[in-house]
Parts: C-alpha cells; structure tokens; sequence
C-alpha cells in the first residue's frame, strides 16, 4: 500500500469539526484513498472514499489536494460517538486488501 | 452491504491447544480476509481466504500456524493451532466485493491464551 502518514492523536471538542490529516505522498495517480474507523470493541467501519475529487456523504467529507499527496477527513459535527481511532488507507495499485496503519486516535470531549 | 457473523465471540483457551474460528457472511463475497489486532495495536492482516484453493498469507505468517478453509462464498474458518500466550489477540473476518468500494468487518473473536 502506498504508505500513508498519520497523527497519532487529536483531540476535538463536541459539535465542532474534526479535521483529521493524512499524508501519501508516494501514491500513485490509479490508487484511491480509503478512510475507515474502528470504535472501541468493534471492527472498523467504512466512512468515504476518493480518487481525486473532493467527496461527501452522510457521515464525513474528504479533501484531497491537488497533487493527491495529502488529504484531510472532515467530520463537520463530531459527537461524543465520533471517538475513535480513524485510519487513512491507500491501497497499493487497487489491491483489494486492505493494510492498516497505525491510524489517529481522535477523542471528542464534552 | 453484508452482515458478517463470527463464532465464537470469546474464547479463553490452554497454551498448545488450537482454536477454529467461523465466519458467516449474509451473502456470497468474492474477497474474504483474516486479520489479527493485538492489544493497543492496529489491525494486521493474515491472510486471504480464497475459494476453492489454498490462502495467500503475508509476510510473517504461515498455513501451518493459521490454516485457512473456504469452502463456498459464504463462509470461511480460521485455525489458530499450537497457541501461545503471544497469539492473545483479537480476530476478525472482512469481506469485500470488488463490485463495492467499501469492506466489511465481523466484530472479531477475543482470544485469551492461558
């Protein structure tokens, strides 16, 4: 997978947006990035995806820079649910599997 | 999407004895994995399960630690033999269809080894 960079924490308070970064600058022009989160005790959860375009859905939006070396996840309302750890992932030339990186733990406060 | 089914949910098991674990999924999937997450850790992958012939595992893992059946589309095991303290870990399925973007995940197996 085209390795992808993360903050290992953020913190957010509740009702404000959660901007979560990730940085794959070795992506390759064909590979999308996936964003996924596991809340604690469950398994990880789809949230969005995204080539090039910007992309939005019920749940979050996606940034991708122009040069599709870095995006941003956008959580525009975060609750106290939001908590969770979020991963960014690229898969390596639209492999199916999916390799998980360590992820930002994001902790939404009262 | 799929509802995927893992048993069993739990398991506190003796070191040296080997542990099969089931997943169930609610439709047929072209692509069904095996990953492990140890505690505080991230999710790593074991292997693919394909149907119909031997799994592709990765790098640090081996079909005689971790054999893998997958019989139809439907349905996958996963065998932790010979277990160690080491292999306390949390165990999920995921399944993905190369028709759909997104993968689904059981919500695992927690192994205890004592």
């Amino acid at each position: 997978d085209a390795k992808t960079t993360q903050p290992p924490s953020m913190d957010c308070a509740e009702g404000r947006a959660a901007n979560l970064p990730c940085n794959h600058s070795t992506i390759s022009g064909n590979e999308y990035v996936y964003w996924y989160r596991q809340i604690h005790s469950q398994g990880p959860q789809y949230i969005i995806h995204g080539l090039k375009n910007n992309e939005t859905n019920e749940m979050a939006s996606l940034i991708i820079t122009e040069d599709r070396k870095s995006s941003t996840l956008i959580l525009p309302h975060a609750t106290l649910r939001d908590t969770a750890v979020y991963y960014c992932i690229a898969p390596q030339g639209g492999s199916e599997k999916l390799v998980f990186g360590k992820g930002t733990k994001l902790t939404v406060n009262p | 999407s799929a509802v995927i089914s893992q048993k069993p949910s739990r398991d506190i098991c003796q070191r040296g004895t080997s542990l099969t674990i089931q997943c169930q999924v609610d439709s047929q999937v072209t692509m069904m994995f095996w990953y492990r997450q140890q505690p505080g850790q991230s999710l790593t992958l074991i292997a693919t399960a394909n149907q119909g012939s031997e799994a592709t595992y990765e790098s640090g893992f081996v079909i005689d630690k971790f054999p893998i059946s997958r019989p139809n589309l439907t349905f996958s095991t996963l065998t932790v033999s010979n277990m160690s303290p080491e292999d306390s870990s949390i165990y999920l399925c995921s399944v993905r269809d190369p028709m759909n973007t997104e993968a689904f995940f059981g919500q695992g197996t927690r192994l205890t080894v004592v």
